[in-house]
């Protein structure tokens, strides 16, 4: 069975900082991962997914994430947070291929500190 | 263009009373859909999956189910709601690329 485990329900950084949100899974089978982001009332939008090759994928509004099987992380980084950055942020896993049903951890939500 | 669309957006209805809640996905064919649910301070869960008309999972038992009658429709209903059924309902589907685009979303509240 997949779990993900998201460290920090609630996550906040000063407008410039650094963003690091945590996501840590668990899979039977070589993950397929991705991030989410959901702002207030409205539906989940993807931010970046990892499926197979390049480790570290980009995503959209500045966003990346890198894969490491080692320590069964997928971390979501931002260089500079933004003001409109604010929102809640999922970290999900499936098992790909033929088997697309996302587990999704519990979000994080971002604040930005003006 | 591949859409989804969700509806009603918001929701307010009495315990006990029936629920219906409509997605639809344009520009496919036969998607394999998805509704989940969203409660205040978790993360989702998924209710059931579609891989085809008429072919419905469930992975929660619960008092809710759900249909597909036709190809790029999936109905999630209730003949009696429970307040425990309050909750954010999000449609999905799978494109060939991965990464679930979702529906926006139903606010339900059962009071």
């Amino acid at each position: 069975a997949q779990s993900v485990t998201q460290l920090g329900s609630h996550v906040s950084v000063s407008e410039g900082a650094l963003v690091l949100l945590r996501c840590n899974y668990s899979s039977s089978v070589p993950p397929y991962l991705f991030w989410y982001v959901q702002y207030p009332n409205q539906g989940l939008q993807l931010l970046l997914k990892y499926t197979t090759g390049a480790t570290l994928v980009k995503g959209i509004n500045g966003f990346e994430a890198e894969f490491k099987k080692s320590e069964t992380s997928f971390h979501l980084t931002k260089p500079s947070a933004h003001m409109s950055d604010a929102a809640e942020y999922f970290c999900a896993v499936s098992e790909g291929f033929g088997n697309e049903k996302l587990t999704f951890g519990t979000g994080t939500r971002l604040t930005i500190i003006p | 263009s591949q859409t989804i669309h969700q509806w009603p957006a918001t929701l307010v209805q009495p315990v006990g009373s029936p629920l219906s809640l409509e997605c639809t996905v344009e520009g496919t064919s036969n998607p394999n859909l998805y509704w989940y649910r969203q409660a205040a301070g978790r993360g989702l869960q998924l209710l059931f999956y579609s891989v085809g008309i008429g072919q419905i999972s469930s992975e929660v038992p619960q008092n809710l189910s759900a249909s597909r009658p036709q190809d790029r429709q999936f109905i999630l209903s209730s003949k009696k709601l429970l307040l425990s059924d309050s909750g954010f309902y999000l449609c999905a589907w799978v494109p060939r690329n991965y990464g679930y685009t979702f529906g926006s979303g139903t606010r339900l509240t059962v009071v």
